[in-house]
C-alpha cells in the first residue's frame, strides 16, 4: 500500500499567491482529514470529509481557504490569496470509518512557507 | 465533549531505561484512544489503539499502553527506551457521538540521552 500520497512535499511562494496542495487518500478509505501545524497553535484539524462530502470546516481560517474532493481518490486544499502567517505543515489523512475504528493514517505533509 | 491532556511537555531518559509518558482523556462515552509518533520533519504514525477490547494495548517498536477507566488514564510506556524513539508523542480521543474526528493531546518530546 502507497499509503496517503501528498504533493509537493515543500511549497515556496510569496504573499498573495495561490497556493494549492493535493491528496490522495489511502485506496478504499472513506474519510479524508486535512490539518495544519505549526509550533504556536500546534495539529489544527481544518475540514473533513465524508463520502466525498464535506462534514465539519469549521476549523477553515477563513474564507482565503478552500478544500474539495471531487472524487474519493482525490482532494485539494487551497489558499487565495495565501499570507505569511498561512506558514506551516500542512498533513493530509484518511481513515475507513467502519464501526468501532477510526484510526487516521497521515501523508508526508507539505511544508508551505509564504514569503 | 472529549478532551485529552498530556502530563508532560517533554519527557528526557537514558537509553535503556523505562519510557513512561502520561495521558488522562475526558469523554463520558466509551472513547477509542491511540498514540500517535512524530520523528522530527515526517508525518503522524499510528503507534497503538484501544477500541473496548483488551485494556492492555501492545503497539509497534515495544511500545504499549494500559486503558484505565477508573483513572480515565492511558499512558505509554516501553521496558527500554532506544535513541530511535526520541520523537514528539501524541494521545488522541475519539469519540463516536462527535464523528469520526480525533482530539489531539498537545504532544510530548521524547528526549533519549546516549
Amino acid at each position: 500500500d502507497a499509503g496517503v500520497i501528498q504533493s509537493p512535499r515543500h511549497e515556496v511562494t510569496e504573499m498573495g499567491q495561490e497556493v494549492t496542495l493535493r491528496c490522495k487518500p489511502i485506496s478504499g478509505h472513506n474519510s479524508l482529514f486535512w490539518y495544519r501545524q505549526t509550533m504556536m497553535r500546534g495539529l489544527e484539524l481544518l475540514i473533513y470529509f465524508n463520502n466525498n462530502v464535506p462534514i465539519d470546516d469549521s476549523g477553515m481560517p477563513e474564507d482565503r481557504f478552500s478544500a474539495k474532493m471531487p472524487n474519493a481518490s482525490f482532494s485539494t486544499l487551497k489558499i487565495q490569496p495565501s499570507e505569511p502567517r498561512d506558514s506551516a505543515v500542512y498533513f493530509c489523512a484518511s481513515s475507513l470509518a467502519t464501526s468501532g475504528s477510526y484510526e487516521q493514517y497521515f501523508g508526508p505533509g507539505t511544508r508551505l512557507t509564504v514569503t | 465533549a472529549q478532551s485529552v491532556t498530556q502530563l508532560d511537555s517533554h519527557v528526557s531518559v537514558s537509553e535503556g531505561t523505562p519510557v513512561l509518558l502520561r495521558c488522562n482523556y475526558s469523554s463520558s462515552y466509551s472513547p477509542s484512544l491511540f498514540w500517535y509518533v512524530q520523528h522530527p520533519n515526517k508525518g503522524l504514525q499510528l503507534l497503538l489503539k484501544y477500541t473496548s477490547a483488551a485494556t492492555l494495548v501492545k503497539g509497534i517498536n515495544g511500545f504499549e499502553a494500559e486503558f484505565k477507566k477508573s483513572e480515565t488514564s492511558f499512558h505509554l510506556t516501553k521496558p527500554s527506551a532506544h535513541m530511535s524513539d526520541a520523537a514528539e508523542y501524541f494521545c488522541v480521543v475519539s469519540d463516536l457521538r462527535y464523528g469520526n474526528k480525533l482530539v489531539f493531546g498537545a504532544g510530548t518530546i521524547l528526549r533519549v540521552k546516549s
